[in-house]
């Protein structure tokens, strides 16, 4: 009865390889995060979804690319992989529409490596 | 531009004592503070919270306090367990954007 679940939870690949990240989220929450923990381990948000919607979408290369094929999914898709996109991406969910406290629960995490 | 920092990377106490978690944040927007814990290969997990209308938030042994006139919030833990061992996370988050912002973590040490 996991919260927040992603697949897979480790991805080794070569670099140029395009990959994706699943997750999901059983808590019927409204809102989906991905954030990625970079090397010197602070975590960054990417994008952010509301009922399916882009609402947030950082600084982020567009060979990243969200998809909500409903409000329980958010999956992450990675073009043209890089060395540098090699992180912990993990996923997030709350539970509410418009309210700016609510708390975010996160995954378990995927660890990306790139060769 | 790290708008939360927390400068120690890693503190160690022993049972029974008081663990002070500090964090400190540059962004005057920020209205929610929230500190997570994390185990190695799991997510952070949500500890406890405190709006920026309040000054103390307590559940449990955890205890946040925020002073806002000087961007400071610390996490209080009392007692401390072995089982609290674990990276803390301070977040922040400014109304209206549902993103947190967090700092760079404090590895936390309790020794039997």
């Amino acid at each position: 009865d996991t919260a927040v679940s992603q697949t897979p939870k480790y991805l080794v690949t070569q670099m140029g390889n395009d990959k994706s990240i699943k997750c999901e989220q059983n808590l019927g929450h409204d809102t989906m995060y991905w954030y990625k923990q970079d090397s010197k381990k602070f975590l960054k948000i990417m994008f952010s979804y509301n009922n399916k919607e882009l609402i947030i979408n950082e600084t982020v290369p567009n060979r990243f690319s969200p998809k909500s094929p409903d409000k329980a999914h958010l999956n992450l898709h990675i073009n043209s992989l890089e060395l540098g996109d090699s992180a912990v991406y993990f996923c997030a969910s709350s539970p509410r529409t418009g309210g700016p406290t609510d708390t975010q629960y996160f995954g378990p995490g995927t660890r990306l490596t790139v060769l | 531009d790290q708008q939360v920092k927390q400068n120690s990377p890693s503190l160690s106490v022993q049972e029974g004592r008081i663990s002070i978690l500090n964090c400190d944040y540059t962004n005057s927007m920020f209205d929610y503070f929230l500190w997570y814990k994390k185990y190695p290969a799991e997510g952070p997990t949500f500890l406890i919270s405190i709006s920026s209308i309040k000054d103390k938030n307590e559940d449990g042994r955890f205890t946040v306090f925020l002073n806002k006139s000087a961007k400071h919030l610390s996490l209080h833990i009392v007692p401390s367990q072995p089982g609290d061992s674990a990276v803390y996370f301070c977040a922040a988050s400014v109304a209206g954007r549902r993103a947190l912002t967090f700092g760079s973590g404090t590895r936390l040490q309790v020794q039997p």
